[in-house]
């Protein structure tokens, strides 16, 4: 079973401020999700990452998948309040179908 | 297309008691996953149908079933309701191979007392 670890567990910024989330295991994945939580609603996926070293913006979020692999991070630039929510990283186990979550980071953005 | 759909949205019930919840999936999608979603714990996977066939099973008791049918809707069924049950349900459907999007629905709120 893998283990994905997500630092911070909260972010609370002030508007046009960078922010940075992390996600580490110690298994290599084929590819790592990123998906944004509203409260009341369910996750939505914002990127897909498959290739070690391969970097997604989108807009204001950047996305890196380490190296090895093991790893990803989400940058936001300029943060706006319409960022804030949970942040969860997710990825599928190597030989089946379960789609295992971090524990996710809570973003909040202060206008 | 219209997204996943789930109902109730809200549910409330007492120990002891069984509850079924309800997941509509994209039209097209032929796969369904069922996720648990607590403060503590966070979101865990509680099992995939595809094609009406349990594919994958998360660790949770038996206590905890689903079913898919023959148009991709699915069910999930929980027995003997505990405290700790009291989760959001979250189902999500896909189009069921490789590792393809999941689209979530906006989740069943269950409070058990």
């Amino acid at each position: 079973t893998q283990l994905l670890e997500q630092s911070p567990q909260f972010l609370s910024i002030q508007e046009g401020e960078n922010l940075t989330v992390y996600c580490n295991s110690s298994s290599v994945f084929s590819s790592l999700q990123w998906y944004r939580q509203e409260p009341g609603e369910g996750p939505v996926l914002l990127v897909t990452v498959v290739t070690g070293g391969e970097v997604k913006k989108l807009k204001r979020l950047t996305f890196q998948f380490g190296d090895a692999r093991k790893d990803s991070s989400l940058h936001i630039t300029a943060a706006q309040p319409g960022d804030t929510g949970l942040y969860l990283c997710a990825a599928f186990g190597s030989n089946d179908y379960k789609l295992s979550f971090g524990a996710g980071t809570t973003v909040t953005v202060r206008a | 297309k219209a997204g996943v759909t789930q109902t109730p949205r809200y549910l409330i019930k007492t120990r002891g008691q069984q509850v079924t919840l309800s997941c509509s999936p994209i039209s097209g999608h032929r796969s369904v996953s069922w996720y648990q979603q607590t403060p503590g714990q966070g979101l865990q996977f509680l099992f995939e149908y595809f094609s009406e066939t349990q594919r994958n099973k998360g660790n949770f008791p038996g206590r905890f079933s689903g079913r898919q049918f023959s148009n991709s809707r699915s069910e999930m069924n929980v027995s003997t309701l505990e405290l700790g049950d009291s989760a959001l349900y979250l189902c999500a459907s896909s189009l069921g191979w490789g590792d393809d999007t999941q689209y979530f629905g906006p989740g069943t709120r269950l409070t058990v007392l």
